[in-house]
């Protein structure tokens, strides 16, 4: 298996532009997760998905936020408008028992 | 209080050393134990997973829990310099997909040759 996979591997955009971040989970996982880590406050858990229905968002930080999971090989996590505090390494997970992570999605927003 | 503490280091050894990791947690609750290993650029990965208290060993790797001190630890024997990465313990109240894992803040760790 070729493991979770994420897109765009990093990103530079301007403040105030949307920003979408995509993952293709483990076939066959039924959880997924989106993560943000930064310096300051390590590995936060944004949002989880269970069998492609969002289960807790209250990591979310504002209405900026949002993240969806059409079908069960697919999610996205939308920024807009984008500020420079987003900046961070945005990672998704998909689990069936342990955690598996993608390789992250570096994003800055100047 | 964070849930989970962990001193970020920067921990640095001589290649062969014995590395010990440690992570302590506030909520008796959590009953599952495990430590990621971040290389640079790249996403975690599971190291380790243990259940409730006891010893784990998986190669130069041990893990121990100590519920009754809420304290887990990882110990690394002949450390390589491949070891160099930051590693991050987590917990879980429950086991399956759905669970929610909290983490800690990682330590940043340096194998010198």
């Amino acid at each position: 298996d070729a493991g979770v996979i994420q897109s765009p591997r990093h990103e530079v955009t301007e403040m105030g532009q949307e920003v979408t971040l995509r993952c293709k989970p483990i076939s066959g996982h039924n959880s997924l997760f989106w993560y943000r880590q930064t310096m300051m406050r390590g590995l936060e858990l944004l949002i989880y998905f269970n069998n492609n229905v969002p289960i807790d968002d209250s990591g979310m930080p504002e209405d900026r936020f949002s993240a969806k999971m059409p079908n069960a090989s697919f999610s996205t996590l939308k920024i807009q408008p984008s500020e420079p505090r987003d900046s961070a390494v945005y990672f998704c997970a998909s689990s069936l028992d342990s955690l598996y992570f993608g390789e992250g999605s570096w994003l800055t927003v100047v | 209080q964070k849930e989970v503490e962990q001193d970020p280091g920067p921990l640095s050894v001589p290649e062969g050393a014995i590395v010990s990791l440690n992570c302590t947690y506030s909520n008796s609750a959590f009953q599952y134990f495990m430590w990621y290993r971040q290389y640079s650029r790249k996403g975690p990965e599971l190291l380790m997973y243990t259940y409730s208290s006891g010893n784990k060993e998986d190669g130069r790797f041990t893990a121990q829990v100590d519920k009754s001190s809420k304290y887990i630890s990882l110990f690394i024997r002949d450390s390589q310099p491949s070891d160099s990465a930051t590693y991050l313990c987590a917990m879980s109240f429950s086991s399956g997909s759905a669970r929610q894992l909290t983490f800690g803040s990682g330590t940043q760790l340096t194998v010198l040759p």
